[in-house]
C-alpha cells in the first residue's frame, strides 16, 4: 500500500528552465509534507517542507504547492540550474498521537537539469 | 564529523550468514530512524528510537531484523540468516528531537547485497 507516490521516475530540464516534481498521497492523516534531494552515495538531505495548513511554502528558488482536496503536492524549481541534478523525494507525516516522526517516503523523481 | 555517520559503506554477504549495520547519530540527537531503500523504491521506514528504547518497531519486515541503541547513541541493526531480498541501501537518520517538525539528518548508507 504506497500511501505516497511520485509517478515520474524521472524529469529531464534545460538549465534556467522550471523544473516542477509531482507527488501524490492516500493518506488523509498526513498534516506536513517534506521534499528531501538525494545525491548518488549520500544520504538524503532536507529540502523544503509545508504544513497542511498553508497551500505554498517558498524558499528562494523553491517552492512546494499543497492541493489537500487534490492529495497532491508539487516542488517547483525557478530557475533550474545543473547542481539540482539530483533525486527528489517527497516524504510525508502526521501529528496524531503516538507520532514518531517517522517519514513516509516516495519512489522518487530522478532530475537532471542539461547546460 | 558533524554529520551522521554508517558502517560500512558497502557490506556484500552470502544468503543465510547474520550482518551488523552501524550508525552514529549526531551527538546529542534523541531520535533515531531506520530506513531502507530497495532498488526502484523509496525509503521504507524500518524503526524508530527515542533515546535507548524502541516504541515503534512497525516497519521491521521480519523477526530476522533487530536492532538496539545504547548510551542513547550508537544504534546497530542487525539482520539474521540474510536472504536477497534483504539487498537494499539501509539509511540511518537522526533528529534533536522525535517531531516530524525536527529535519532528519541522514548518512549515507549501507549498501547492502546478499549473494
Amino acid at each position: 500500500d504506497q500511501q505516497v507516490k511520485q509517478n515520474s521516475p524521472s524529469l529531464s530540464v534545460q538549465e534556467g528552465r522550471i523544473s516542477i516534481l509531482n507527488c501524490d498521497y492516500t493518506n488523509s492523516m498526513f498534516d506536513y509534507f517534506l521534499w528531501y534531494k538525494k545525491y548518488p552515495a549520500e544520504g538524503p538531505t532536507f529540502l523544503i517542507s509545508i504544513s497542511s495548513i498553508k497551500d505554498k511554502n517558498e524558499d528562494g528558488r523553491f517552492t512546494v504547492f499543497l492541493n489537500k482536496s487534490a492529495k497532491h503536492l508539487s516542488l517547483h524549481i525557478v530557475p533550474s540550474q545543473p547542481g539540482d541534478s539530483a533525486v527528489y523525494f517527497c516524504a510525508a507525516t502526521y501529528h496524531g498521537s503516538g507520532n514518531t516522526g517517522k517519514l513516509i517516503f516516495g519512489q522518487g523523481t530522478t532530475l537532471q537539469v542539461k547546460p | 564529523g558533524a554529520g551522521v555517520s554508517q558502517s560500512p559503506s558497502n557490506k556484500v554477504t552470502e544468503k543465510g550468514k547474520d550482518v551488523e549495520l552501524r550508525c552514529d547519530p549526531i551527538s546529542g540527537h534523541t531520535a533515531l530512524y531506520w530506513y531502507r531503500q530497495s532498488l526502484g523504491q523509496g525509503l521504507e521506514f524500518l524503526i524508530y528510537f527515542q533515546g535507548n528504547s524502541a516504541p515503534d518497531k512497525s516497519g521491521l519486515p521480519s523477526d530476522r531484523f533487530s536492532a538496539e541503541r545504547t548510551g542513547g547513541s550508537v544504534s546497530t541493526l542487525t539482520i539474521q540468516r540474510t536472504q536477497q531480498e534483504d539487498s537494499a541501501v539501509y539509511l540511518c537518520a537522526s533528529s534533536l528531537f522525535s517531531s516530524s517538525y525536527n529535519e532528519q539528518f541522514f548518512g549515507p548508507g549501507t549498501r547492502l547485497t546478499v549473494l
